[in-house]
């Protein structure tokens, strides 16, 4: 049973960047492909991007291009999303999810979220 | 703007049978999965990406699709049902995955 833990909430000014990090157990991380979703305040599920394991590349949504980079650790099972240039449109609960397997188009197991808040 | 259209709100009586569906192109091409968030929590799947239930996911809930669309369907919906439900796909291209925007799922 794979088990996603994530670090803890953050305040951040406009500007800034923040790290998040997803704390694999129950399994090895070299062997998920990792993505992140977000959830602004009272709004729905939004995609980030993540591995693609049908060609071993990491996506990104175009709206995040440029500015998230998504790492692994393998020797700790831990992934990373990093996220620069805060505004407060990136006020969110995100959250590290694992692609269900290659060509899948469903995410089966997700870490409890981690709430960034942006404020100057 | 998604590229999966869901319905803002539905509600159901206690022990009815209500219908969510997930509108898109790609659903033609790629399966939905389903998820069920509560309050506070995160997103749980209730329906995979080939119509199944998970392990621990209730038999009342099913997957369907037909053409352009997918649909989550509750039998029997319980109090403990309401919540907010998400459809997931890829996008047209295949490259992205993609949300829809949610359906609040009241229980009367």
């Amino acid at each position: 049973q794979v088990r996603l833990v994530q670090s803890g909430a953050e305040v951040k000014k406009p500007g800034a960047s923040v790290k998040v990090s997803c704390k694999v157990s129950g399994y090895t991380l070299s062997k998920l492909f990792m993505h992140w979703v977000r959830q602004a305040p009272g709004k729905g599920l939004e995609w980030m991007g993540g591995f693609d394991p049908e060609d071993g590349e990491t996506v990104y949504t175009q709206k995040f291009q440029g500015r998230v980079t998504t790492t692994a650790d393998t020797s700790t099972d831990t992934a990373y999303m990093e996220l620069s240039s805060l505004s407060s449109e990136d006020t969110a609960v995100y959250y590290c999810a694992t692609l269900a397997g290659v060509g899948a188009t469903y995410f089966d197991s997700w870490g409890q979220g981690t709430l960034v808040t942006v404020s100057s | 703007s998604s590229e999966l259209t869901q319905d803002p709100a539905v509600s159901v009586a206690l022990g009815q049978t209500v219908r969510i569906t997930c509108q898109g192109d790609s659903l033609r091409s790629y399966y939905a999965g389903w998820y069920q968030q509560k309050p506070g929590q995160a997103p749980v799947v209730v329906i995979d990406g080939k119509n199944s239930r998970p392990s621990g996911i209730p038999d009342r809930f099913s997957g369907s699709s037909s053409r352009n669309t997918a649909s989550l369907t509750i039998t029997g919906a319980q109090a403990e049902d309401e919540a907010d439900y998400y459809c997931n796909s890829r996008d047209s291209s295949g490259k992205h995955l993609v949300f829809g925007g949610g359906t609040k799922l009241t229980v009367l």
